[in-house]
C-alpha cells in the first residue's frame, strides 16, 4: 500500500510567480486536505476536495485554487506568491466515510517565496 | 469554530524521565480531539486520538493522552521518554460528526527536546 506522496520536495519561486504542487493520496482514499505550515506555526487549513469539488475551505484569499483528478491525486495552485506564502505545505488524504476517518499526511512541499 | 492553545512551546527534559505536554481547546461543538508529531524534515504522524468512550487514550511509542472535558484539555504524557521522541508534537481538534469537511485544527505545536 503506497502512502501519500507529494511533489516536488522543494521549490525556490520569486514573488509574483505562479506555483503548482502535486499530491498522490493513498491508496483507496477519496478525499484529499490542504493545509499551510509557516515555520514554527501548527498548519493552517487551505480547502478540501472530494470527488473532485472543493468541500471546505479555510481562511485563504482566491489565489489559492486546488484540483481534484478522477484518480483522486490533488493540485494546489497559488498565484501571485507573496513572501508570506513560503512555507511548508502539507497533503492529507482520508476516506470520506462514516463519522470518523483518520488523515495521513504526506512529507510536505517545502516552498520558498524570493 | 474550534481553537486549540499548546501551553509551552519547548519543553526541555532528560532522557528517561515523564513528559506531560498540555493542550486546551474551545469549541461550541463536540470535538474529535488529536495528538501528531513531526520529526525533522517530515510530515504528521498521528499518536493517538480520542473521538468517544474512555477518557484515557493510548497511542503509539508508549505516549497517552487524557480528555477531560470539564477543563477542555487533553494533554499529552509518556511515562519515561527517549532520545528519539525529540520532535515538534502537535495538538488538533476537528468537530465530532460527518458534517462538513474533516477540518483539523492544529495548535502552535510543543518542541519537546530530550537531553542525555
Amino acid at each position: 500500500e503506497t502512502g501519500v506522496t507529494q511533489s516536488p520536495t522543494h521549490l525556490i519561486k520569486t514573488r509574483g510567480q505562479q506555483v503548482t504542487l502535486r499530491c498522490s493520496s493513498q491508496s483507496g482514499h477519496n478525499t484529499v486536505s490542504w493545509y499551510q505550515q509557516a515555520l514554527g506555526q501548527g498548519p493552517q487549513f487551505i480547502f478540501q476536495y472530494y470527488r473532485e469539488e472543493e468541500n471546505g475551505r479555510g481562511n485563504f484569499p482566491p489565489r489559492f485554487s486546488g484540483l481534484q483528478f478522477p484518480n483522486y491525486s490533488s493540485e494546489l495552485n497559488v498565484n501571485a506568491l507573496e513572501l508570506d506564502d513560503s512555507a511548508l505545505y502539507l497533503c492529507a488524504s482520508s476516506l470520506a466515510q462514516g463519522p470518523y476517518n483518520e488523515q495521513f499526511f504526506g512529507p510536505g512541499t517545502r516552498l520558498t517565496v524570493l | 469554530a474550534q481553537s486549540v492553545t499548546q501551553l509551552d512551546s519547548q519543553v526541555p527534559v532528560f532522557e528517561e524521565a515523564p513528559v506531560e505536554l498540555r493542550c486546551n481547546y474551545s469549541s461550541s461543538v463536540s470535538v474529535y480531539l488529536f495528538w501528531y508529531v513531526q520529526y525533522p524534515n517530515q510530515g504528521l504522524q498521528l499518536l493517538l486520538k480520542y473521538l468517544s468512550g474512555s477518557t484515557l487514550v493510548k497511542g503509539i511509542n508508549g505516549f497517552e493522552a487524557e480528555f477531560n472535558k470539564s477543563q477542555t484539555s487533553f494533554h499529552l504524557r509518556k511515562p519515561s521518554v527517549h532520545i528519539s521522541d525529540t520532535a515538534e508534537y502537535f495538538c488538533a481538534v476537528r468537530p465530532g460528526g460527518i458534517q462538513g469537511a474533516q477540518k483539523l485544527v492544529f495548535g502552535q505545536g510543543t518542541r519537546l527536546t530530550i537531553n542525555p
